[in-house]
């Protein structure tokens, strides 16, 4: 079974500053995508940024980055000159395999606080 | 990108009464949705599968009887809350996928029903 792993429950950084997310997750499928979602206090989920496992390039959007390490399993996110929009709860997820019927798996997700 | 409403954003109903929650794909036909249940400060736990003109799915340890879900278009999918309790209060979320691909294709997030039961 795959599962998603955030081991960090709370983070925060000043603004203007660089933070990096942590993921790690675990799958014996070959072909995948992961996703990072912003939910804000809205509780709207958005989605930051997508990558595809079979990419070796590394998915960038604007101050947003991933570092997608397929071996070690880890797919973090750099969010570069932070801002205090950018304060959210944010998601890993995993969605992959043919017959899992495309659902997302879920991490337990980081509360990300910028602090002016 | 995609645009997926919910409808209400906020309902209050008394116990034992049933609530329904609307899921619209706006701009796209939805051939699958998806119905998330998520407690305060934690992760979106998924509650069942639905795909247009078929019964859903639902996740181990969900009551299928006390949540029906209907996906009787390719644009709408309902999430009924039957003999609603306090412990059913909670934020529920759906989402559509417009392909048929499976993991391949994207899915578009609702804002999401806030529902508490008194």
């Amino acid at each position: 079974a795959q599962t998603v792993t955030q081991s960090q429950p709370e983070m925060s950084v000043q603004e203007a500053e660089t933070v990096t997310l942590s993921c790690t997750y675990d799958t014996s499928e070959n072909n995948y995508y992961l996703f990072w979602y912003k939910q804000p206090p809205s509780r709207q989920m958005i989605l930051v940024i997508r990558q595809e496992a079979y990419k070796q390039q590394n998915a960038t959007e604007n101050r947003f980055s991933v570092n997608f390490q397929k071996a070690a399993k880890s797919f973090s996110l750099k969010i570069s000159d932070s801002q205090l929009g950018d304060t959210a709860m944010y998601f890993c997820a995993f969605v992959g395999g043919r017959n899992q019927g495309g659902k997302l798996i879920f991490g337990q997700g980081t509360e990300l606080s910028v602090k002016p | 990108g995609a645009v997926v409403s919910q409808h209400p954003s906020w309902v209050i109903c008394k116990s034992g009464t049933s609530v329904k929650i609307e899921c619209r794909s706006l701009d796209f036909q939805a051939t699958t949705m998806f119905w998330y249940r998520q407690f305060p400060k934690q992760s979106l736990m998924l509650m069942a599968t639905s795909n247009e003109g078929s019964k859903a799915t639902y996740e181990q340890g969900v009551e299928k009887d006390k949540f029906l879900i209907n996906h009787a278009s390719l644009t709408l999918s309902t999430l009924t809350v039957t003999s609603a309790h306090p412990e059913d209060s909670s934020f529920y979320i759906c989402s559509a996928r417009s392909g048929t691909s499976g993991y391949t294709d994207t899915q578009y997030f609702g804002p999401g029903t806030r529902l508490t039961v008194l």
